[in-house]
């Protein structure tokens, strides 16, 4: 299947630091692009859509200020959490679309594990 | 109502057994669905994909589908411990992917 790759794996910070975390296609283009968020013993739970070139959307409860998306290439889109606090600590997951045949065939990153202190 | 509904689990069943999962969907016009294994602590592994209506075999895995009723299941022939997991079912809508809750499984050796 499809490879995806996140970076880091795992960030701890202080109150109120931004955090970026990297999601990247590394074997195919990526028109769109998803970002989740999964709290310990829940399912996954889509925050935003990202399509290169243009503004990513935000499903609704999600803070577009709070999480900002960028989606500059075909195989990069980035999430920055913007002053994190500690209910922000999660497991943030990428997805990436593939085209063609299996168009709604998502293939997942291995997760980032954000704690905030 | 949620929109993807899974059985709640856990489900445990011996080694060399056969696993069934079951999934529900509330849209009628969904076309594409998906199951997930999802080990502890990992991001979730794409294991089977169907948008026909029938049955799909890849490997130990059979995955059924059934427009009509809303249903879909997934079926596990000779489950080993490596098995053992959160099996995550999805739908598609609107190029967005919904998921159900997850059914965690634990094949017994």
């Amino acid at each position: 299947g499809a490879v995806v790759s996140q970076h880091p794996s795992r960030v701890i910070c202080k109150s109120g630091t931004s955090v970026k975390i990297e999601c990247r296609s590394l074997d195919f283009q990526a028109t769109t692009m998803f970002w989740y968020r999964q709290f310990p013993k829940q399912s996954l739970m889509l925050m935003a859509t990202s399509n290169e070139g243009s503004k990513a959307t935000y499903e609704q409860g999600v803070e577009k200020d709070k999480f900002l998306i960028n989606h500059a290439s075909l195989t990069l889109s980035t999430l920055t959490v913007t002053s994190a606090h500690p209910e922000d600590s999660s497991f943030y997951i990428c997805s990436a679309r593939a085209g063609g045949p299996s168009y709604n065939e998502q293939f997942f990153g291995p997760g980032t594990r954000l704690t905030v202190l | 109502q949620k929109e993807v509904e899974q059985n709640s689990g856990p489900l445990s069943v011996p080694e060399g057994a056969i696993a069934s999962l079951n999934c529900t969907y509330s849209d009628r016009v969904s076309q594409s669905f998906f199951w997930y294994r999802q080990y502890s602590g990992k991001s979730p592994e794409l294991i089977m994909s169907i948008y026909s209506n029938g049955d799909k075999e890849d490997g130990r895995f059979t995955a059924q589908l059934n427009k009509a009723s809303q249903y879909v299941s997934l079926l596990i022939r000779d489950s080993q411990p490596s098995d053992s997991a959160t099996y995550l079912c999805a739908v598609n809508n609107d190029y967005k992917l919904s998921f159900g809750a997850g059914t965690t499984v634990t094949v017994r050796a």
